[in-house]
């Protein structure tokens, strides 16, 4: 099956502009995750989808960032402006809805470089 | 969700069994363990779970104690590729419960 596809897989922005993301998870999936990992650090959550629900977004810096996810498939995430610290490799992941045990398949990835 | 502790780096010469312990101290009765692993510049990847049972299959096994505080990944023959960051996670089974990443082990396999 294809897995996640993001894009773009790299962008370097200056700060104070924006930038989004795009993320098409696994047919089929119905929860979807988009996390940040900044360098030599673990991902960490953002915001997390339950169809087109937001079911966590605690995480997310509401001031700057925003994700949406139209008719519960594709989902971008924006960031307006950017800062220098925003400078990370965004990704997405997807999981099927199922009740128990369920593994997340994250995408390549997109590494954002603001100067 | 419960913290896990893991050695910051290791080695492995290639053919032999890698071995990655991780600590996890304060897991509850209803928290899996997770594995995921990150090679470079690509996303997580999915490698085993379990409850309490060793668990087994085509890519590693994991080992969980009896008293669930601590495992142990097993890569019976490494190979270059299984050079990565190792990530053992715990977590209630819930779809609700994200995936909560620490630093990992950086798994080096050396020829």
């Amino acid at each position: 099956e294809a897995g996640v596809a993001q894009s773009p897989r790299y962008k370097i922005i200056e700060k104070r502009q924006s930038v989004a993301f795009w993320c098409n998870p696994i047919s089929g999936h119905a929860t979807l995750y988009w996390y940040q990992q900044i360098l030599g650090q673990g991902p960490k959550l953002l915001i997390q989808f339950q169809n087109n629900g937001v079911v966590d977004d605690s995480q997310l810096p509401k001031d700057r960032f925003s994700a949406e996810r139209l008719k519960g498939v594709d989902s971008t995430l924006k960031i307006q402006p950017a800062k220098l610290e925003d400078s990370a490799v965004y990704l997405c992941a997807s999981s099927p809805h199922r009740t128990r045990n369920t593994e997340a398949f994250f995408g390549q990835g997109t590494r954002l470089t603001v100067v | 969700d419960a913290k896990t502790t893991q050695p910051p780096s290791m080695d492995c010469a290639e053919g032999r069994a890698a071995n990655l312990p991780c600590n996890h101290s304060t897991i509850s009765g209803n928290e899996y363990v997770y594995w995921y692993r990150q090679i470079h510049s690509q996303g997580p990847q999915y490698i085993i779970h379990g409850l309490k049972n060793n668990e087994t299959n085509e890519m590693a096994s994991l080992i969980i104690t009896e008293d669930r505080k601590s495992s142990t990944l097993i890569l019976p023959h490494a190979t270059l590729r299984d050079t990565a960051v190792y990530y053992c996670i715990v977590r209630v089974d819930s779809l609700v419960k994200q995936l909560t990443f620490g630093k990992g082990t950086k798994l080096s396999v050396i020829p």
